[in-house]
């Protein structure tokens, strides 16, 4: 059972570009969460999704961001125009549900603004 | 808030000593969870323990969940090389998601 896949591992981009992260969850999970963690820093929430649904985005910035879990294919973070201050690791977690607590998290999406 | 803070900031212990690290949060919860990552990788669910729970044992961790104070507490016993990574707590409760707090990095040394 494959874990939670995230794609591209690293990611460059220079500034005004869009860089789009995706996440595939575990098999049978429907929740997946959105972090963001600067260097030496701790995961900062960005968006909590479940299948079609934006359940909580409250960490997203309130431009140039999105995200999106359609009901088929991957979830989806995107960011637009791309600035130095968005360089950083992006994590993905999945759970099977809301309640169960333990999040699976992928390996990262590390993307550097040139 | 429901995040957690974990304490100290940073450790470091010689192999064979015991770490102990410290987590308090703030609202009422239903379990609170323990993660570790290790450099440059994603974080890796250790241990859960429910509100209802006083200490739990996994292997050479130890959690304790104190929810009058509001804090818990992972021991690494007989630590080694490997448990070098930055260690977050993760209480949980009615907030729909997970937050994390700065994270304890522990070092252990030969």
């Amino acid at each position: 059972n494959a874990g939670v896949m995230q794609n591209p591992r690293h990611l460059v981009r220079r500034r005004g570009q869009e860089a789009r992260l995706r996440c595939s969850p575990m098999k049978g999970h429907s929740h997946v969460y959105w972090y963001r963690q600067l260097p030496e820093e701790g995961l900062k929430f960005m968006v909590y999704l479940q299948k079609e649904n934006i359940i909580d985005e409250s960490g997203m910035p309130k431009e140039r961001f999105s995200a999106e879990f359609p009901k088929e294919g991957p979830s989806i973070l995107r960011i637009q125009q791309v600035v130095r201050g968005d360089s950083a690791a992006y994590f993905c977690a999945s759970s099977r549900s809301r309640d169960t607590g333990e999040l699976f998290f992928g390996e990262g999406s590390r993307l550097t603004v040139l | 808030s429901q995040q957690g803070e974990e304490d100290p900031q940073a450790l470091s212990i010689q192999e064979g000593e015991n770490a102990t690290m410290n987590c308090s949060y703030k609202t009422s919860i239903n379990n609170l969870q323990w993660y570790r990552q290790n450099s440059g990788r994603g974080l890796v669910h250790l241990i859960l323990i429910r509100s209802n729970e006083r200490e739990k044992h996994s292997g050479r961790l130890r959690v304790t969940l104190d929810t009058s104070k509001k804090s818990s507490s992972l021991l690494i016993t007989a630590s080694r090389a490997a448990d070098t990574a930055s260690y977050f707590c993760g209480p949980t409760g009615t907030a729909s998601k997970l937050t994390f707090g700065t994270g304890t990095r522990l070092q252990v040394t030969l």
